[in-house]
């Protein structure tokens, strides 16, 4: 079964501070990844995905990920953060039969 | 493009009614359809997935005779909350999935339900 790992709950930065949100999955074959933004009581905004080819995809609003498959990961990074980058972020991985699952989510909160 | 649609927004229902949540893909043909659920601070749990014309296929601990899905359109699916109690209160999400270059999953803006 995959399964994904987001070990922060809760990052805290600085405006203009650079930006690094960790996830890790488990799948056996080659995964789809994704991470996703939502805001408070709001639905899921799909920020970037990595399917396959250039580990290093671009996203949205300045982010980008690195699909890493020695490690597991597919970590989250924004050189420079806005305060209206807080809200939770959440990484998934999609397996057989387009089943998505999702981590726990990164509540990022950023101060001026 | 690859707009999807929830209504309502939010819903507020006694204990014991049934509430009807709708997810409609506005500008593509949604062949497979997911709900999800989310509770507060938590993650998105999927409970279901349907296609078109078919029945839905639910996860494992969620009860299908509580939640009933109906997906007879390729741009609507319903869920329908059962006899609804104050703990199936929580944050509902659909996507919806095409062929082709709509493929991967558009999320819905979610429907919050609270049951009194």
């Amino acid at each position: 079964a995959q399964s994904v790992t987001q070990p922060d709950i809760h990052i805290t930065v600085s405006e203009g501070a650079s930006l690094e949100l960790r996830c890790n999955y488990s799948y056996g074959a080659t995964p789809y990844l994704f991470w996703y933004v939502q805001s408070p009581g709001q639905g899921l905004q799909l920020l970037l995905k990595y399917f396959s080819g250039d580990t290093l995809v671009q996203g949205i609003k300045g982010f980008e990920a690195e699909f890493k498959r020695s490690q597991s990961s597919f970590n989250l990074r924004k050189p420079s953060v806005h305060w209206s980058d807080a809200a939770e972020y959440f990484c998934a991985v999609e397996g057989g039969y387009q089943k998505v699952t999702f981590g726990i989510g990164t509540k990022l909160q950023v101060i001026p | 493009g690859a707009v999807v649609s929830q209504h309502p927004s939010w819903v507020i229902c006694k204990s014991g009614t049934s509430v009807k949540i709708e997810c409609r893909s506005l500008d593509f043909q949604a062949t497979t359809m997911f709900w999800y659920r989310q509770f507060p601070k938590q993650s998105l749990m999927l409970m279901a997935t349907s296609n078109e014309g078919s029945k839905a296929t639910y996860e494992q601990g969620v009860e299908k005779d509580k939640f009933l899905i109906n997906h007879a359109s390729l741009t609507l699916s319903t869920l329908t909350v059962t006899s609804a109690h104050p703990e199936d209160s929580s944050f509902y999400i659909c996507s919806a999935s095409g062929t082709g270059e709509t493929y991967e999953q558009y999320f819905g803006p979610g429907t919050r339900l609270t049951v009194t």
